[in-house]
Parts: structure tokens; sequence; C-alpha cells
């Protein structure tokens, strides 16, 4: 079983700068991946980033990246040039293995200023 | 554009009355979920199929139930709600389950109201 932590339940960050969500987790299983999923106001969940647990580079899609730190147990999202589109709540999901489930976290909410 | 469509989009019910939420797929995935979501809170997996064997999650109380006839098909079944029952309710699919990063494609949810 995985558990995992996002303690931060609300952030705001001005149009175009940078935010920093972060995650915390925990599993027994050496073989996990990690997924950022973000659920709009108009609550279609949609994937954002995924990431292998075995691979050592930090995955980038666009401006989303991750700071994956395994021995902390630590998968941070990263918005880069942040969007009024980016508002939302985003989940840290880990999944240990195949045939797993997915175990999303409480969700950060993300308010852009304009 | 293929998709996960729920239907309908808030869905009102009376306490003790059987609902059915009902969810559909174009993307001709093997895997259905179904999660609730209360407000300001972490999805929760109810359930899930995969093509017809289904795998029920030990903590979803036994008054939700769900039916998937065929592939592009599934239902859940409220028998009896109640008012803590109120929450979202997400349709999710995925193309298989034996690869750890199968990315999971979500319908809009039936936002469901016990009066």
């Amino acid at each position: 079983a995985q558990t995992v932590t996002q303690s931060q339940p609300e952030m705001s960050v001005q149009e175009a700068e940078t935010v920093t969500l972060s995650c915390t987790y925990d599993t027994s299983e050496s073989d996990y991946y990690l997924f950022w999923y973000k659920q709009p106001p108009s609550r279609q969940m949609i994937l954002v980033i995924r990431q292998e647990a075995y691979k050592q580079q930090n995955a980038t899609e666009n401006r989303f990246s991750v700071n994956f730190q395994k021995a902390a147990k630590s998968f941070s999202l990263k918005i880069s040039d942040s969007q009024l589109g980016d508002a939302a709540m985003y989940f840290c999901a880990p999944r240990a293995g195949a045939n797993s489930k997915l175990t999303f976290g409480k969700g950060i909410t993300l308010s852009v200023r304009p | 554009d293929a998709m996960v469509i729920q239907n309908p989009r808030y869905q009102v019910t009376q306490f003790g009355k059987p609902v059915t939420l009902s969810c559909s797929q174009t993307l001709n995935h093997n895997v259905m979920y179904w999660y609730q979501q209360k407000s300001s809170q972490a999805p929760k997996l109810l359930f899930h199929y995969y093509d017809k064997d289904f795998n029920n999650e030990a903590d979803t109380p036994d008054n939700f139930q769900s039916r998937r006839p065929n592939t592009s098909f599934c239902f859940l079944d409220i028998r009896s709600p109640g008012l803590g029952d109120a929450a979202m309710y997400l349709c999710a699919t995925s193309r298989g389950r034996v690869a750890g990063d199968e990315k999971l494609f979500f319908g809009s949810g039936t936002q469901l109201s016990v009066l």
C-alpha cells in the first residue's frame, strides 16, 4: 500500500511566475510510478505529468516539470510561466507497480492572479 | 473525439431512493473505474472492471454496486442513497492495468445530491 501527503491545501501564484507544489509519499515497493493530475473547475481530471521511479532524470512536459527526490520520497511539481488556465486543483498520485491502484493525495488548490 | 462521457452532469435523488449513474467511453479501453469525490477531498476508488472482471475495494459500502454490460458502458448503482453519499462521482478508463505508468482518462463527473 502507498500513502501520499500534500500538506499545502492552497497556493497562489502571480501570472507568468513560477510555483512549486509539494508532495511526499511512502511506499514499500521498489518499482513504482508517480503522477500529477489536474482538476480544473470544469471537474474533468487530466494527467499533467508522470515519472517512473527507476529513472533519475526528472520528467518535463512543456511548462511543467518535477523534482523527484527518491531518497526523500518527495515528488514536487513546478509550473513555470503560470497562466490563468493553470488554476485548478492538483493531485499527486503514486502507483506502486503493476496491477495496483492509483492513490490520490488530498490535493492543492492553485489560484493564479492576473 | 474519443472520450469518457458521464450522464447526467447533475443528479438529484431522495434519501433511500435507488439511483443509477452512467458512464460510456469511445476509447475501447479495457478498464473502467468509479471514484467517489467528496467536496475538497481526494477521489476515492470504489471499484473497477478489467474487461468483465469486477474488482471491489475492501471499504466500498455494500450500498454501491456496478454493472458493465459491454466494453463501452459502465453503471454505478446506489441502492439506498444516504445523505453521506452526496458527492461527485468520477468515471475513468485506462487501456490496461498491466503497466504501472498507465494513464487514466476521466469523465467530467456526475454531482449527486441527496435530499
